[in-house]
């Protein structure tokens, strides 16, 4: 079993819908929690971070934690073709430390 | 302004040879990370680095090392025991004791055999 699961899509999704991610981890240990969005050939960009229950909200995208279901997803409102992407699903255990990382969710939205 | 600096972007290695892949950044970042990332996977972790002269293998440091002279530097050698190189490389950075702070990225660095 691999320590961060997503997805791998590709995920369609129509221009203005909501693209729906999700991520399950396996270490009960983990306190922090990231979503990065890789462009083809670029490095992945943060977008979200979240540390507590519940729903955080930036913009567009809202992430939501459950820590007792180990689980983690990436809400994206009015998704855009700009918005098509590899996200990565990441944890760590503590500030500072290393990451692990999911395999990746690939989106794809539709004009 | 501050940011992370990997070079070179492209890097072709020979049978046999090291290469070194550079990673500079000058955010004050006390840690520093190399990841390997293969054509559709996740990133994977090489080798970190929370302070200076140290450092910490990750989950697939065979066939790399890694030095940590200078808080802003993290060079990574592939070395000729790694005999699949050819990946997308990733230096990532962040501060260690300030809460939780994500790692930022540089803009990676290809190697390819020749």
């Amino acid at each position: 079993q691999k320590e961060v699961e997503q997805n791998s899509g590709p995920l369609s999704v129509p221009e203005g819908a909501i693209a729906s991610l999700n991520c399950t981890y396996s270490d009960r240990g983990s306190q922090s929690f990231f979503w990065y969005r890789q462009y083809s050939g670029k490095s992945p960009e943060l977008i979200m971070s979240i540390y507590s229950n519940g729903d955080k909200e930036d913009g567009r995208f809202t992430a939501q934690l459950n820590k007792a279901s180990q689980y983690v997803s990436l809400l994206i409102r009015d998704s855009q073709p700009s918005d098509s992407a590899t996200y990565l699903c990441a944890c760590s255990r503590a500030a500072g430390n290393k990451l692990t990382f999911g395999g990746g969710t690939r989106v794809l939205v539709k004009p | 302004d501050g940011g992370i600096t990997q070079s070179p972007k492209y890097l072709f290695r020979k049978e046999g040879q090291n290469v070194t892949l550079s990673c500079e950044q000058n955010l004050n970042h006390d840690a520093m990370y190399w990841y390997r990332q293969d054509p559709g996977q996740g990133l994977r972790l090489i080798y970190y680095s929370q302070i200076v002269n140290d450092f910490q293998k990750g989950d697939i440091a065979e066939g790399y090392s890694v030095s940590r002279e200078k808080k802003e530097s993290f060079p990574l050698t592939v070395t000729s025991a790694q005999k699949n190189p050819t990946a997308f490389y990733l230096c990532a950075s962040s501060f260690r004791d300030r809460g939780s702070q994500p790692q930022h990225f540089g803009d990676g660095t290809r190697l390819s055999i020749l």
